[in-house]
């Protein structure tokens, strides 16, 4: 079953505005990455929070985690139309979980002009 | 530059034949990894290694094998495709620690009639 399930599964906005995707996880986590899929590409890595760590930037991304609840959100400002791609969580197995991943459903998102 | 290619990049094959798709990666990542994506699935692991002669199954491996000979290789085959063997594949690397972050392939997207 997916470690990782991400909210809302499409999310539509306009150009500018702000992109919010929520993930939500089972078990104990190392740490959660965020990945980025353009239409027919591979995925390609966004940004890394480790366990102990609550929020983490970078550029327009924002991410915060919660252990507590076993929750994520990513948080994209000022959206571009070159945004728009699927966002997928991910997360280790925990200790003794070795360095393989595992993928939400991913969110599709649409940033229109 | 570094990189990791798959190929063949689409594959059209029959129920019942052996299938193997190629992945290869320049970066000397110890750990690699095959998915595939199926639409309302995300993303499933189907086999992983963590080294050369190592290989481990992954959630979705039934029908799946891998072998790693080198650093660089490590090729999935279909012993026999089946029409729900049908699904784009992607291989992806990292390096051995925990907090790495996986480096994905351009896919294959395989069909079986």
């Amino acid at each position: 079953s997916q470690q990782g399930e991400e909210d809302p599964q499409a999310l539509s906005i306009q150009e500018g505005e702000n992109a919010t995707m929520n993930c939500s996880y089972k078990t104990s986590i190392n740490n959660l990455q965020w990945y980025r899929q353009n239409s027919g590409r591979g995925l390609v890595h966004l940004i890394l929070i480790r366990s102990n760590e609550r929020e983490k930037h970078s550029g327009r991304l924002r991410v915060t985690l919660d252990t507590s609840k076993k929750s994520s959100s990513l948080l994209i400002t000022a959206s571009r139309a070159a945004d728009t791609a699927s966002y997928f969580c991910a997360t280790d197995g925990g200790t003794g979980g070795g360095n393989k991943l595992t993928f939400g459903t991913g969110t599709q998102l649409k940033v229109e002009l | 530059d570094a990189e990791i290619t798959q190929s063949p990049r689409h594959k059209i094959t029959e129920t019942g034949r052996q299938v193997t798709l190629a992945c290869h990666q320049t970066w000397n990542h110890n750990n690699m990894f095959w998915y595939r994506q199926d639409l309302g699935h995300g993303l499933r692991l189907i086999h992983y290694s963590y080294g050369v002669q190592d290989t481990n199954k992954g959630e979705v491996s039934d029908g799946y094998s891998v072998s790693r000979s080198n650093t660089e290789d490590l090729p999935l085959t279909l012993e026999s495709a089946a029409s729900s063997q049908t699904s784009v594949y992607f291989c992806a690397s990292s390096e051995s620690g925990v907090w790495d972050t996986q480096y994905f392939g351009p896919g294959t997207r395989l069909t079986v009639l």
